[in-house]
């Protein structure tokens, strides 16, 4: 079935450093989320991207995050500066259309640890 | 903000034997519901969706949804170890892109 892939799998790096996650969505999707889960805790949503602009974010979000889609090229979620509560697994998704009906595919996640 | 809590937290069932996997929203608009399905070491995959009150069956899964309760649940069938993962209930609104997950059900199936 249809696949996103992120890169790297795991990343570890130091608090006040930048990281980026990177994210191959399935190749004809059309809008693209960020969710976070810390360990032992639940998914939580962080943003979703379409047409070049973030359609909607949480509170998790935080100023310090952004997202791109250079050039139909990796889906990317940027943490500058990086702190320590911003350890977790970052799952990336992609869904064909809209709204809550349709099927998201996730990737199998980025750790990060940030220490 | 909304609340989806599952239950129970882990499951064990014998091979060929019935899972039960229950799940409580707290938001009355919510309208969309799925089952996500995670094996180790891999993303979430979606497993069924239910929109309409009642049942909906998919093979051996049989999703339930009872909107005037907050609540819906899966049943497995003929379990199979294969099928032993993690489980997430994951519940939206209408017009929103938004997914809230549950913490998930991690069911075990014994050979």
């Amino acid at each position: 079935g249809p696949k996103v892939l992120q890169i790297p799998s795991h990343q570890i790096i130091d608090m006040g450093q930048m990281v980026t996650l990177n994210c191959d969505p399935v190749s004809n999707h059309l809008y693209f989320y960020w969710y976070k889960q810390i360990l032992g805790q639940q998914m939580e949503f962080l943003v979703n991207f379409y047409n070049g602009k973030v359609m909607e974010k949480s509170k998790l979000f935080k100023d310090q995050f952004s997202v791109e889609r250079p050039d139909g090229s990796y889906f990317t979620l940027k943490i500058q500066p990086t702190a320590l509560e911003d350890s977790a697994v970052y799952f990336c998704a992609s869904s064909l259309r809209q709204g809550a009906r349709a099927e998201q595919f996730f990737g199998p996640g980025t750790r990060l640890t940030v220490l | 903000q909304q609340k989806v809590q599952q239950s129970p937290e882990s499951l064990s069932v014998p091979e060929g034997g019935m899972a039960s996997l229950n799940c409580t929203f707290s938001d009355r608009n919510s309208q969309y519901f799925w089952w996500y399905r995670q094996h180790s070491g891999e993303g979430p995959k979606a497993l069924m969706s239910i929109f309409s009150n009642g049942d909906k069956k998919e093979g051996r899964f049989t999703a339930h949804l009872n909107k005037a309760s907050l609540y819906v649940s899966l049943h497995i069938k003929d379990s199979q170890p294969s099928d032993s993962a993690l489980y997430f209930c994951a519940v939206s609104r209408v017009n929103n892109n938004r997914i809230f997950f549950g913490d998930g059900t991690q069911l075990v199936v014994k050979p």
